[in-house]
């Protein structure tokens, strides 16, 4: 079955400082995947979408990776700020409208 | 903007209780999903409809059901509730089929069955 893994251990960085999630998968032949915020006790809202074919997506500070060679996501977050302190999942879909979650990693943005 | 509302932030049950979860979406979306989160296994479907009194089983129907009599409304039941479902339920909706779709998730509900 598919299997996705997020950075396990919780990320802490410094304001300003640019933070990398990744997202790798297996098992699985995406052909989108998305990025979603969660906030301690809410559910998660959608950032961005990469399909297949595209090598890196980019809006404001965020920026999407997706090579299906590495089977792996990037999610850069430049410029940091403690605002965006939050678990940030990562979604594989293919046909269809199944979406197979991360378990997400938690980022701290130190001010 | 979409929203997605949960009929509870928190729930109390006892083990053997039905338990009823209601989401409504106000956005016209075909799409509803049921979906339970839990540290370490992240969300996994549940369920899914694609259109009125339409469903589809996700990973994990075991020990649920779903009703879609209308299509705002998506109703997730817990036959007879049980520890092992003791978790938080988000739903969500998505415009119309297709992968590319994003999700709107509700805000959650916190169910504790004791």
């Amino acid at each position: 079955s598919q299997k996705i893994e997020q950075n396990s251990e919780a990320l802490n960085i410094q304001e300003g400082k640019t933070a990398t999630l990744t997202c790798n998968y297996t098992n699985y032949s995406p052909a989108y995947l998305q990025w979603y915020r969660q906030d301690p006790g809410r559910g998660p809202v959608f950032l961005l979408l990469i399909r297949e074919n595209e090598k890196e997506k980019r809006k404001e500070r965020l920026k999407v990776t997706f090579d299906t060679t590495l089977k792996q996501s990037l999610f850069h977050i430049t410029a940091s700020q403690p605002a965006d302190s939050a678990t940030y999942l990562c979604a594989l879909t293919n046909t269809g409208n199944q979406f197979y979650f991360g378990t997400g990693t938690s980022l701290t943005v130190i001010p | 903007d979409v929203k997605v509302t949960q009929s509870s932030r928190y729930l109390v049950k006892r083990t053997g209780e039905k338990v009823f979860l209601e989401c409504v979406q106000d956005m016209d979306h075909e799409n509803m999903f049921w979906y339970r989160q839990d540290p370490g296994l992240g969300l996994r479907l549940i369920y899914f409809s694609y259109d009125v009194k339409m469903k589809e089983k996700g990973d994990i129907p075991e020990g649920y059901s779903v009703s879609r009599e209308k299509k705002e409304r998506f109703s997730l039941i817990l036959e007879s509730a049980s520890t092992n479902q003791t978790s938080m339920y988000l739903c969500a909706s998505s415009p119309y089929m297709g992968a590319y779709n994003e999700q709107f998730f509700g805000p959650g509900t916190r169910l504790t069955v004791l």
